[in-house]
């Protein structure tokens, strides 16, 4: 079984703070973990991920995660919010022998200018 | 690019009509292709998979004779909601997996109500 955990529903930031998002998983296999961002109405767009390799993942919109093995944690982070990256933002995982994701409850980031 | 289109993108229908949702990856082959529904500030639950040319695998819960799912080619899939009730009242957000990557690239997103 596999599932996600993220314990903030919601985070608040001013602009041009960082931003972080938690996300902590549990994965019987090795984890390839994702993140999306989706905005109201739309479909999700992709972030970044981790499958292997360097622990800390840079993805697009200056987003990047870091993967916490032994904390099995996955946070998002950003150096400088922007007003724009208010949305609601999904942790996934899969295991590595499964192609199905599993989906935290989201978080719904509010930066404000 | 992996871009992913469903249409309608929006649908208002009466109980007791089935509504037919399409799934198309645009500039890829998919080889997988996963539909997902997703009620009101909750996250997204994962009704079946499909695979081009074989049958859907269904998620615990999910009927597949109420959602009928057909992936006739590598570009398309299609989810069909067939007598839908106000219960079936949902975001429909379809998936796309391109064969040897692990990412799945989604859709914006079918929003359906049924009166």
């Amino acid at each position: 079984a596999q599932s996600v955990a993220q314990p903030e529903d919601q985070v608040n930031v001013a602009e041009g703070n960082p931003l972080t998002v938690k996300c902590t998983y549990s994965v019987s296999g090795n984890p390839y973990l994702f993140w999306y961002v989706q905005y109201p109405n739309r479909g999700l767009q992709f972030l970044l991920k981790y499958i292997t390799g360097d622990n800390l993942v840079k993805g697009s919109y200056g987003f990047e995660a870091e993967f916490n093995k032994s904390q099995t944690s996955f946070h998002l982070k950003k150096p400088s919010a922007l007003v724009s990256d208010s949305a609601l933002y999904f942790c996934a995982v899969r295991d590595s022998n499964d192609y199905k994701l599993s989906f935290g409850a989201g978080t719904t980031v509010t930066v404000r200018a | 690019g992996a871009v992913v289109s469903q249409h309608p993108s929006w649908v208002i229908c009466k109980s007791g009509t089935s509504v037919k949702i399409e799934c198309r990856s645009l500039d890829f082959q998919a080889t997988t292709m996963f539909w997902y529904r997703q009620f009101p500030k909750q996250s997204l639950m994962l009704m079946a998979t499909s695979n081009e040319g074989s049958k859907a695998t269904y998620e615990q819960g999910v009927e597949k004779d109420k959602f009928l799912i057909n992936h006739a080619s590598l570009t398309l899939s299609t989810l069909t909601v067939t007598s839908a009730h106000p219960e079936d009242s949902s975001f429909y957000i379809c998936s796309a997996r391109r064969g040897g990557e692990d990412t799945q690239y989604f859709g914006p997103g079918t929003r359906l109500t049924v009166l």
